[in-house]
Formats: C-alpha cells, sequence, structure tokens
C-alpha cells in the first residue's frame, strides 16, 4: 500500500533560520512527487512538482529535491508569512487517478 | 477567473439528513475531484472525474454520491448524514491526468450532530 509520511508534524522557527521538512514515501512506481502550502481555513495551494530522483525545484524562500525513498522542503530565512501547513503528495502506478496525502507538517515562523 | 468555488463555507447538519455540496469552477478543466481533510490524517480523495458523464469512487467513498453533467460542475452528495461526515470537504480541479497545478477550493467545514 502506498503510504507518504511527513516530519516532524508542527515545526517552530525563529525569522531567519533556515531548517528542512521531510517527506517520506512508499509507493510502486512514483509518477509524480507534489508540495502543496495550506493556510488556515483555506484550501492546500501547490507549490512543486517532482518527477525524478535528483530533481529540485525553488520557489522564492523554498527548495524542494526529491530522492528515491523521500523529498525535503528547505526554507531558507524564513519569514512569519512563510507560516503555514506544509502538505506532501504523491501520485503512483500506471494510470494512478489519485494522490496520497501525508499529514503535514504546521510550521511557525516568529518574528 | 473565480478560480475553484465552494458552497456553503459551512453547514450544520443532524444524523440521517441529506444535503449537497456544491463545487463549480471556471478554468474548462476536465479533471475534477472531492477530498475530505480530518484531523491528524492526509487528504482523502473521495470520487473524482475525468470529464462530463464520467465519474469513478476514490478512496473513501461509502455515503456520498457524485455527478457530472457539465464541466464546470461537481456536487456532493450526502445521501444520509452520519457523525463520521464532520469533516472539511474540498473540491479540485486540474487540466489533465497530471496532478501538475491541481487547484483546490476554499473548502466546506461540515458538522453532522
Amino acid at each position: 500500500e502506498d503510504q507518504v509520511t511527513q516530519s516532524p508534524e508542527a515545526l517552530r522557527l525563529q525569522e531567519g533560520e533556515s531548517s528542512s521538512l521531510n517527506c517520506s514515501y512508499t509507493v510502486s512506481g512514483l509518477r509524480g512527487l507534489f508540495w502543496y502550502r495550506q493556510d488556515p481555513g483555506k484550501g492546500p495551494e501547490f507549490l512543486f512538482t517532482l518527477y525524478s530522483a535528483g530533481e529540485e525545484k525553488e520557489k522564492e524562500r523554498l527548495k524542494a529535491t526529491l530522492t528515491k525513498k523521500e523529498s525535503f522542503l528547505h526554507i531558507t530565512a524564513p519569514k512569519p508569512e512563510d507560516s503555514a501547513t506544509y502538505l506532501c503528495a504523491v501520485q503512483a502506478g500506471r494510470g494512478a487517478q489519485k494522490l496520497v496525502f501525508g499529514q503535514g507538517t504546521r510550521l511557525t515562523i516568529n518574528p | 477567473n473565480a478560480g475553484v468555488t465552494q458552497t456553503p463555507k459551512f453547514q450544520v447538519l443532524k444524523t440521517g439528513q441529506s444535503m449537497t455540496l456544491q463545487c463549480a469552477q471556471d478554468m474548462n478543466h476536465e479533471y475534477m475531484s472531492w477530498y475530505r481533510q480530518d484531523p491528524g490524517m492526509g487528504l482523502r480523495l473521495i470520487h473524482y472525474s475525468v470529464g462530463a458523464g464520467i465519474t469513478d469512487q476514490g478512496e473513501v467513498p461509502n455515503g456520498y454520491n457524485v455527478s457530472r453533467s457539465t464541466t464546470e460542475d461537481f456536487p456532493l452528495r450526502l445521501l444520509s448524514a452520519a457523525p463520521s461526515q464532520t469533516s472539511v470537504y474540498f473540491c479540485a480541479s486540474r487540466v489533465g491526468f497530471s496532478y501538475n497545478e491541481q487547484f483546490f477550493g476554499p473548502g466546506t467545514r461540515l458538522t453532522v450532530l
């Protein structure tokens, strides 16, 4: 069964303090790994898609990387507005019509 | 473009009542999906559609019905609400098979008493 596990569940950082969020996955036939940002009371917002090991994507202070077993979301010099829950999801298997989501990491950046 | 819209934003039902959660998108996307989000669990797929007139079950379909008569609309029906259906429901749409840039609506928070 496809599984996605995110760690830590919650992370509190000071403004400017860089860190990484982890997404470990067990799937058969990865078609894509996706990162979303979710603000309280809102729907998830797409950030990145990664397709193969070694791939990296960047957007402002965020960089997503992918290995054969996990993905990292690196946050460099975060600001309070980066506070949100970050969700990881995988699409797997031939003809797969669903994403398997992790539980999310709730990130808080203190000024 | 309004993107993906959902109504209502909040709803309280009594056990056994039925209701329809509305979802509409104005991006001409073929693929639409319904998810539920519960504390400590990831988003789980309820039903999805790959085009008008075509729907299929996701991971947790029991107690829910869908139909897709137009490209724009994808309503979710609760047939007989149960407390286990208390959750936040999200509708999403995307252009094609790949989940690249899937767009979510703002959600409906449903409480079943």
